[in-house]
């Protein structure tokens, strides 16, 4: 069936430095799309989303780009700081389907 | 205005046995969506309810339910409980019945033993 993967599970980065994490979805018919980060212990938290007809959106120190082309998706942190360490997950959702989730990465900060 | 609420936060059952979980949605939120995460399968949808309806429902075998009451709260019930049925439950709620911005609760661990 149609999925949503992750290219990395596992991102180091340096307090400060800014923070790449990517998605790859298969379901071309997808027109929305969601990024969700997870702390331990806790559900997960609404970061930010993005329609098919965009192609970059902006939030608080978050940017998701979509390629629609190469059915790609990414989530940018700027200077990420230790309360970033967490799972992200992207979520792709066709209209009339249910959202499906990716598998996960998960960020470490290092002071 | 409150969070999504799950009760009970913990909860261990044996093989078998039967599980009740509790979702409150954000007030004046219709739509409530069940997820199980496991390591293994990450998050996995279970169904969705929109006024007392069930709208979409995933992959999962009978054994397991839900329902949705007029005050918009779901519940979702595991009979016939098994070890693979250990897992974190997720709820999560929406305004409307699309599932998008959901907002989700801090879940129900279950640990069957």
């Amino acid at each position: 069936g149609e999925s949503v993967g992750l290219h990395l599970p596992t991102l180091s980065v340096q307090e400060g430095d800014n923070s790449i994490i990517n998605c790859a979805y298969s379901n071309s018919a997808s027109d929305y799309f969601i990024w969700y980060k997870q702390e331990s212990g806790k559900g997960p938290q609404f970061i930010i989303d993005i329609r098919s007809n965009m192609d970059k959106r902006q939030g608080q120190r978050v940017t998701v780009l979509l390629n629609k082309t190469v059915k790609h998706l990414s989530l940018q942190i700027a200077a990420t700081q230790p309360g970033d360490s967490a799972v992200y997950f992207c979520a792709e959702k066709a209209a009339g389907n249910k959202l499906t989730f990716g598998g996960g990465t998960r960020v470490l900060v290092k002071p | 205005k409150a969070g999504v609420t799950q009760t009970p936060r913990y909860l261990i059952k044996t093989r078998g046995q039967q599980v009740t979980l509790s979702c409150s949605p954000i007030s004046g939120h219709r739509s409530v969506s069940w997820y199980q995460q496991t390591p293994g399968q990450g998050l996995q949808f279970l169904f969705e309810y929109f006024s007392e309806t069930q709208r979409n429902k995933g992959n999962f075998p009978g054994r397991f339910s839900g329902r949705q009451f007029s005050n918009s709260r779901s519940e979702m019930n595991v009979s016939t409980l098994e070890l693979g049925d250990s897992a974190l439950y997720l709820c999560a709620s929406s305004l409307v019945a699309d599932q998008e911005t959901q907002y989700f609760g801090p879940g129900t661990r279950l640990l069957v033993l």
